[in-house]
């Protein structure tokens, strides 16, 4: 079956503008998962969500940073004012449940002019 | 933060050798996980390691656990150019699943 996708695969703003990020987990998986990845450095964790809360969002690092998944499926990550410091690859994953194998999308790289 | 550290951070050989590499680790866990990267796209899960675990293997991927010592191996036998990629290791602490990630090794495999 399909992968998890990720649109748009790449993203130029400029600072101060709003963007969403788009994630389609796997079909069925209940888990849907954010990281942002900078240059050279491994995935961080942003949020995680079982169904449709969040259950854990201790690593969005501020509050200009939110995200949704109203139905339990798709979910959209949405920045606001957006600063340089944003620019990164923002990498979905989902998974069947806690403690399982997660499945990664390929990515949003994300560069604020 | 970055729990898990790899080692070494660069690694480099012939085509048909065999590649070690190695994560350590500082809180417990309830698996581990290895991943794979290609010129920073997304992740490719390789193999996953519960915590009762000791040994696994996946086709020419042999991991191992070591929770006393709070580290991992993963060992890719027969290499080839392919395999070239950053590989990073992932714990999973269990209670809500977020994996953390150390900052990745980048093997080059010489054809």
């Amino acid at each position: 079956g399909a992968g998890v996708s990720q649109t748009p695969s790449n993203k130029v703003t400029e600072k101060g503008k709003y963007v969403e990020l788009r994630c389609d987990p796997i079909s069925g998986h209940t888990a849907l998962y954010w990281y942002r990845q900078s240059l050279g450095q491994g995935p961080e964790f942003l949020i995680y969500f079982q169904g449709t809360g969040a259950a854990d969002d201790s690593g969005l690092p501020n509050d200009r940073f939110f995200a949704v998944r109203p139905e339990g499926s798709v979910s959209t990550l949405k920045i606001q004012r957006t600063e340089r410091g944003d620019s990164a690859m923002y990498l979905c994953a989902s998974s069947f449940g806690g403690a399982d194998t997660q499945y990664f999308g390929p990515g949003t790289r994300l560069t604020v002019l | 933060s970055q729990q898990g550290e790899e080692d070494p951070q660069a690694l480099s050989i012939q085509e048909g050798e065999n590649a070690t590499m190695n994560c350590s680790y500082k809180t417990s866990i309830n698996n581990l996980q290895w991943y794979r990267q290609n010129s920073g796209r997304g992740l490719v899960h390789l193999i996953l390691i519960r915590s009762n675990e000791r040994e696994k293997h996946s086709g020419r991927l042999r991991v191992t656990l070591d929770t006393s010592k709070k580290s991992s191996s993963l060992l890719i036998t027969a290499s080839r150019a392919a395999d070239t990629a950053s590989y990073f290791c992932a714990t999973d602490p269990g209670a809500n699943s977020k994996l953390t990630f150390g900052k990745g090794i980048t093997l080059s495999v010489r054809p």
